[in-house]
């Protein structure tokens, strides 16, 4: 499997609920950030969360990031119609330029 | 809020034609990329571009493409010859320190 991996591939939930997302990678990181993209548009940043952090919260995002297992979790909680779109996470080696490495994302599908 | 804007939004070329994607980054960034997600597949890595020269490429990024701040503001790539395949929606990142704010993009189609 690739660099930044998530899981599931799609999740529908009903409007209300939780929607927890994973990403799983493989080498070691400076950061993992995760983007969300509404269908055909561009890419929003709504985390990033350092190699040195293990959770972090923004409004109704939590994330978590367990280096030892390579994974992280994005967790959107009390989801709304408006929340429906791909969620990605991407990983970033080291420091300055190098490039982000994306995941293939998760649909989210929240049902009014 | 300061973003970063791309043009044209939508570009529709006859396969073999070339194009020229522009990208206005945000005024103080120094690093610049372009990624290409073809349509329901994964975000990509094509090029990173910093001090005015290319500082990382991926395997995708070979002689039918080339990246240039043709006047200190805008940052462009041209894909020469395009083919089939080269349809995707392409995407300008501007950053540094480990952020990256990405543009709306651009969905070339080519025909």
């Amino acid at each position: 499997s690739q660099q930044g991996e998530e899981d599931p591939q799609a999740l529908s939930i009903q409007e209300g609920e939780n929607a927890t997302m994973n990403c799983s990678y493989k080498t070691s990181i400076n950061n993992l950030q995760w983007y969300r993209q509404n269908s055909g548009r561009g890419l929003v940043h709504l985390i990033l969360i350092r190699s040195n952090e293990r959770e972090k919260h923004s409004g109704r995002l939590r994330v978590t990031l367990d280096t030892s297992k390579k994974s992280s979790s994005l967790l959107i909680t009390a989801s709304r119609a408006a929340d429906t779109a791909s969620y990605f996470c991407a990983t970033l080696r080291n420091s300055g330029n190098t490039p982000l490495v994306f995941g293939k994302g998760t649909r989210l599908s929240v049902i009014a | 809020e300061p973003e970063v804007t791309q043009t044209p939004s939508h570009q529709v070329t006859q396969m073999g034609q070339e194009v020229i994607l522009r990208c206005v980054p945000i005024s103080n960034h120094l690093y610049f990329y372009w990624y290409r997600q073809i349509l329901g597949q994964k975000v990509e890595f094509l090029v990173s571009f910093y001090n005015n020269e290319i500082s990382e490429k991926s395997e995708i990024f070979d002689d039918q493409f080339s990246v240039e701040r043709p006047d200190g503001s805008n940052f462009t790539l041209k894909i020469r010859s395009t083919k089939l395949e080269d349809s995707a929606m392409y995407f300008c990142a501007t950053g540094g320190n480990a952020e990256a704010f990405f543009g709306q993009g651009t969905r070339l189609t080519v025909v």
